[in-house]
This record gives C-alpha cells, sequence and structure tokens, in this order.
C-alpha cells in the first residue's frame, strides 16, 4: 500500500522555540493532507487541510499563526509548531489521500 | 455536519471469541466508511472499509456491515487473537474532492487471554 513517512518520531522542545513536523508520500502525489491532534486516550481531532500550492484550511479554534502548514510539493507538507509551550505537547499525525487515508506514524511533541 | 458516535469505548474479550464495535453517523450523504487500528504511539491503520453501494465486506476475520437506512455500521473481529488488542476507530466521509474524515471517539479492545 501507499506510504506515508512523518518525521520526526518523538522531539522534545523548550519552551518559545519552534518544531517543524515533516510529512511526506513517499509513493504518491497528494494534493491534499491533513494534519491532526491526539491526546491521551481521545479521538484524532482535525487542525487543518494541507493543500499544494495554496493556503491551508485551518479548523475553527486552531491559531493558523502558531501552527503554520506549508505544502510546497505534492510530496511534502510541514507543520511548524511557533512558540510551542506546554500545553501544545501531544501527539500529532498527518495523513495523505489515495483512494482512502493513509496515515504517518505520528510525532510525539513534548515542550518543557 | 456529520457527526459520528461510536460504542462501546472499552471492550473486553476472550481470547478466541468475537468482537463487536458499532458506530453511528448522522449525515446520509456520507458514502464512504473506513475502520482503523491504532496501537501505542504509532499513527492509525486503515483494516478496512466500506463503500454506500454494499451492505457487508469481509477480509479474513474482520468484517463491516453497514445499514445506510438506518445509518450505522458495525466491525466485526472473529476469533480474536491478543495482536488485535489496541484501539479501534470508526470514520465517516463524503468522498468528494475534500474526503475529510469525521472520526468517532475509539474503542479500546482488550483481548484476553
Amino acid at each position: 500500500g501507499a506510504v506515508v513517512s512523518q518525521h520526526p518520531s518523538r522531539v522534545i522542545c523548550k519552551s518559545g522555540t519552534s518544531v517543524k513536523i515533516e510529512c511526506r508520500s513517499l509513493d504518491f502525489q497528494a494534493t491534499t493532507m491533513f494534519w491532526y491532534r491526539q491526546f491521551p486516550k481521545q479521538s484524532l481531532m482535525l487542525m487543518a487541510t494541507s493543500n499544494e500550492g495554496s493556503k491551508a484550511t485551518y479548523e475553527q479554534g486552531v491559531e493558523k499563526d502558531k501552527f503554520l502548514i506549508n505544502h510546497a510539493s505534492l510530496t511534502l507538507s510541514t507543520l511548524t509548531v511557533t512558540s510551542a509551550h506546554p500545553e501544545d505537547s501531544s501527539f500529532y499525525i498527518c495523513s495523505a489521500m489515495r483512494a482512502e487515508a493513509f496515515f504517518g506514524q505520528g510525532t510525539r511533541l513534548t515542550v518543557v | 455536519g456529520e457527526n459520528v458516535e461510536q460504542h462501546p469505548s472499552t471492550l473486553s474479550v476472550q481470547e478466541g471469541d468475537s468482537a463487536v464495535i458499532k458506530c453511528t453517523y448522522s449525515d446520509s450523504a456520507s458514502n464512504y466508511f473506513p475502520w482503523y487500528k491504532q496501537e501505542l504511539g504509532k499513527g492509525p491503520q486503515l483494516i478496512i472499509d466500506i463503500r454506500s453501494n454494499v451492505g457487508e465486506k469481509k477480509d479474513q476475520r474482520i468484517a463491516v456491515t453497514l445499514n445506510k437506512t438506518a445509518k450505522h455500521f458495525s466491525l466485526h473481529i472473529t476469533e480474536t487473537q491478543p495482536e488485535d488488542s489496541a484501539v479501534y476507530f470508526c470514520a465517516a466521509s463524503l468522498m468528494d474532492s475534500n474526503y475529510q474524515l469525521i472520526w468517532g471517539a475509539g474503542t479500546k479492545l482488550i483481548i484476553k487471554p
């Protein structure tokens, strides 16, 4: 099946710094990718829809200036958590569509 | 908009028995219903899906049934094994250019040896 690679799998950063998470579709082109956030023991919460060559569409309540999304090519979308705070600590997951949704491995972000 | 409810939140079954997880959806326009398995610390993995033009689909020990009239769909796992222990999520989507998935809350499946 199709493969979506997400990197890094784990990251620890200090409060106030920025962290970039990459999501790559390895064997197909994805015009649309999705970014999710997942808290422990909860379902996936859609943060934004990333569209290649255009601005991302953010869900209500998600700060677009804090969670910067760039989809510069058909195989790469990035999520940058800017000025991270401890409450941003979470599991972030990306997905790309090709007939079905393929998910990355997730990124565990811990802000200390 | 679409809303998906999933039950139960936790399910514990004896190894070898069957497990059934149920979901209901609200938007009759939804036409794609996938099920995902998520192991701890990993991203969700598609295990089976069904489109609205069929009522049942089976893949070895896993099956999904869809009742469009009642707007509910179920995941059936037979002959459960310890490696089936995970969190399972259902989702619903309208397969247009957006493909946005609306997720259920998840079911933690525990297989007792």
